[in-house]
């Protein structure tokens, strides 16, 4: 199985919800990331997991909030969200760093957020 | 400076014609890899190919190969035989390093809209 799941597909919310993305994989991936990415630009780097700890908060605003419960989820909680954070999240997992340069990132399919 | 430049905004192939997207890279590191991926109207992110710093040959993974040119410090990714389902959006991204916190991160170029005609 070397498939990322990301639920919802689409989302719709408003500045005062609270809503949650959710990501999941059973690759054995001990390594997860969360990415965000406006249209037409590359992904930016949000968060990354290490072994459930966190290891990378890329100076990310206090309104997003990951979780990482156990190996295989990982969870990026949204509260008080503005309009310029619309965007597609995209989710993605490796194997933890080793003795290579070689980290592949398996990506899921991203959630595309619309924030009214 | 930017780590991963891609020159090209937009290209057009012609349908069963190969087309190179360009990609050149800016890192002191001596190791690190160099990925391609495409992504489609969809949003998935999908690997392609990987070319690590001390790979002698050029990466091949069926109608896509890399070719890595080192000392120009350039990847470029060869799409032979274009198909239809090859439109898509095309990002090359540079992994640094071994150990630390900053070899996790992927960076990303700006991308190459990739349009096959029939």
């Amino acid at each position: 199985d070397t498939e990322v799941t990301q639920t919802p597909k689409h989302l719709v919310m408003g500045m005062t919800n609270k809503k949650s993305l959710k990501c999941e994989q059973h690759m054995g991936h001990r390594a997860m990331y969360w990415y965000k990415q406006k249209a037409k630009k590359p992904p930016e780097l949000m968060f990354v997991y290490s072994y459930e700890k966190l290891s990378i908060n890329e100076s990310v605003p206090s309104r997003f909030s990951p979780e990482c419960p156990n190996s295989s989820l990982l969870n990026l909680h949204l509260h008080a969200l503005q309009p310029e954070d619309s965007a597609l999240y995209l989710c993605a997992s490796s194997q933890e760093r080793g003795t290579s340069e070689y980290l592949e990132q398996f990506f899921g399919p991203g959630t595309r957020l619309t924030v009214l | 400076a930017q780590k991963i430049t891609q020159t090209q905004p937009g290209m057009f192939v012609q349908e069963k014609e190969a087309v190179t997207l360009d990609c050149t890279y800016d890192t002191s590191d001596p190791s690190y890899g160099l990925f391609w991926y495409k992504q489609p109207s969809s949003g998935e992110m999908i690997f392609l190919i990987y070319q690590g710093s001390y790979d002698q040959q050029n990466a091949t993974e069926g109608r896509y190969s890399l070719n890595f040119q080192k000392a120009r410090k350039s990847a470029n990714l060869v799409i032979s035989a274009s198909q239809l389902g090859d439109s898509a959006m095309y990002f090359c991204a540079m992994r640094e390093g071994r150990s630390g916190a900053g070899s996790y991160q992927l960076t990303f170029g700006k991308g190459t809209k990739l349009s096959v005609i029939p």
